[in-house]
């Protein structure tokens, strides 16, 4: 069964600073990955995807991610976080069976929080 | 704008009640889906649905009921034989195979 490890429940930063936000996978096959940020009290909007070519992908607010299928992992940074970054970061694979997409299974999420 | 409408945002229960949470999209997508979450256990799905009359149970559909006779609609009930109903619940809908959801505000159940 596939499974999404967000081995950080809450991580600090300071204002300025990178930020790397770990996650590490299992799936059978060649996987889609998520990346989902949600403030509180709110829905989860995302970040960027990865399905396939170039291993880097770039997001909306700054966001980057790297896919490393030997280390099954698929990690977020940002290289100087502002202090409205500051919020839940899920990791999801994507489900599929012959009928088509069967939802996310989504990590257990990173609680990031800027300090000043 | 196009986007998936939840509501209510906010609702109370007394134990023993069904209740039904509401979920609407103008997206024109095919997938519908509904996830429970809890603080520090990411989301869990319940149900989702891939074409209207058809749905399926996720991991967590013990205790909730779902209907799909509308495309743009896929409304959840939690019923009294779930156990433990206050929690966060988010709807979400995917218009491609490959899976990537847009997601509605939420809607935070509290039984009394």
């Amino acid at each position: 069964a596939q499974s999404v490890t967000q081995p950080d429940i809450h991580i600090t930063v300071s204002e300025g600073a990178s930020l790397e936000l770990r996650c590490n996978y299992s799936y059978g096959a060649t996987p889609y990955l998520f990346w989902y940020v949600q403030s509180p009290g709110q829905g989860l909007q995302l970040l960027l995807k990865y399905f396939s070519g170039d291993t880097l992908v770039q997001g909306i607010k700054g966001f980057e991610a790297e896919f490393k299928r030997s280390q099954s992992s698929f990690n977020l940074r940002k290289p100087s976080v502002h202090w409205s970054d500051a919020a839940e970061y899920f990791c999801a694979v994507g489900l599929y069976s012959g009928g088509g997409a069967d939802g996310l299974t989504f990590g257990k999420g990173t609680h990031l929080i800027i300090q000043p | 704008d196009g986007g998936i409408t939840q509501s209510p945002k906010y609702l109370f229960r007394k134990e023993g009640q069904n209740v039904t949470l509401s979920c609407e999209q103008n997206l024109n997508h095919d997938a519908m889906y509904w996830y429970r979450q809890d603080p520090g256990q990411g989301l869990r799905l319940i149900y989702y649905s891939q074409i209207v009359n058809d749905f399926q149970k996720g991991d967590i559909a013990e205790g909730y009921s779902v209907s799909r006779e509308k495309k743009e609609s896929f409304p959840l009930t939690v019923t009294s034989a779930q156990k433990n109903p206050t929690a966060f619940y988010l709807c979400a809908s995917s218009g491609t195979n490959t899976g990537e959801l847009f997601f509605g505000e939420g809607s935070r159940l509290t039984v009394l």
